[in-house]
């Protein structure tokens, strides 16, 4: 079982839908990342957290520390926002000093 | 501030070669980690520098593969006597020193480079 698993795997969804992507993790974690990546393209950082939530234009990430358990949030999804979205921690109390990721969300916005 | 850069974007090489693969990290960050993405796979942590240490190399595969992080100029990443199974887009993310006390600080990637051995 990987250490942080992404659901969906493949999202399709109308142009202006809300998305939901999740994550949960099993290890005890620092921070949290979440990233997008187009495709052939570099890799963006869309948030970091440790707590609660954070916003930035029509994204929106929470965290539940407790439930081991993240969320990326889209609103008004346009096709730009076509990508790869991969969620990231890092681990705390020892253990490799990089980021473990899961396998990402691929998303595709049709207009 | 320019971001993190990595150059080349794109690299071929042939079976047997060495590659060389160079990332500059944004200024001020002295932190350097190195990723690989295996073509459908996902992401991997590969190794963590510091200028002039290696602080992590767990990830780092046990022959032909070496990093550095000199006191000037880029992390290198190289590879000797690269084989097809090395073909994957390798990035490189950058974070600041830690002034004291906080365990991590977020990490800012690269536009990676993507290596084709032929």
């Amino acid at each position: 079982k990987n250490e942080v698993e992404q659901s969906p795997q493949n999202l399709t969804a109308q142009e202006g839908e809300f998305i939901t992507i999740n994550c949960s993790y099993s290890v005890g974690i620092s921070a949290l990342h979440w990233l997008q990546q187009h495709p052939g393209g570099g890799i963006v950082s869309l948030f970091m957290l440790s707590s609660g939530k954070k916003k930035h234009g029509r994204l929106i990430a929470t965290i539940n520390i407790q439930e081991k358990h993240s969320s990326l949030h889209i609103t008004a999804s346009h096709p730009r926002d076509s990508a790869v979205y991969i969620c990231a921690v890092y681990h705390s109390g020892g253990g490799a000093d990089g980021l473990t990721f899961g396998k990402g969300t691929h998303l595709i916005i049709q207009p | 501030n320019a971001g993190v850069m990595q150059n080349p974007r794109h690299l071929v090489r042939r079976r047997g070669q060495e590659a060389r693969l160079r990332c500059s990290p944004m200024k001020g960050h002295s932190h350097v980690y190195w990723y690989r993405q295996l073509p459908e796979e996902g992401l991997k942590f590969m190794v963590y520098l510091q200028k002039e240490n290696i602080i992590d190399e767990s990830g780092m595969p046990k022959e032909r593969f070496s990093a550095e992080f000199p006191k000037e100029g880029p992390s290198i990443l190289r590879i000797q006597q690269v084989v097809r199974g090395d073909s994957a887009a390798y990035f490189c993310a950058s974070s600041p020193t830690s002034p004291g006390g906080t365990t991590y600080y977020e990490q800012y990637f690269g536009p990676g480079t993507r290596l084709t051995v032929t």
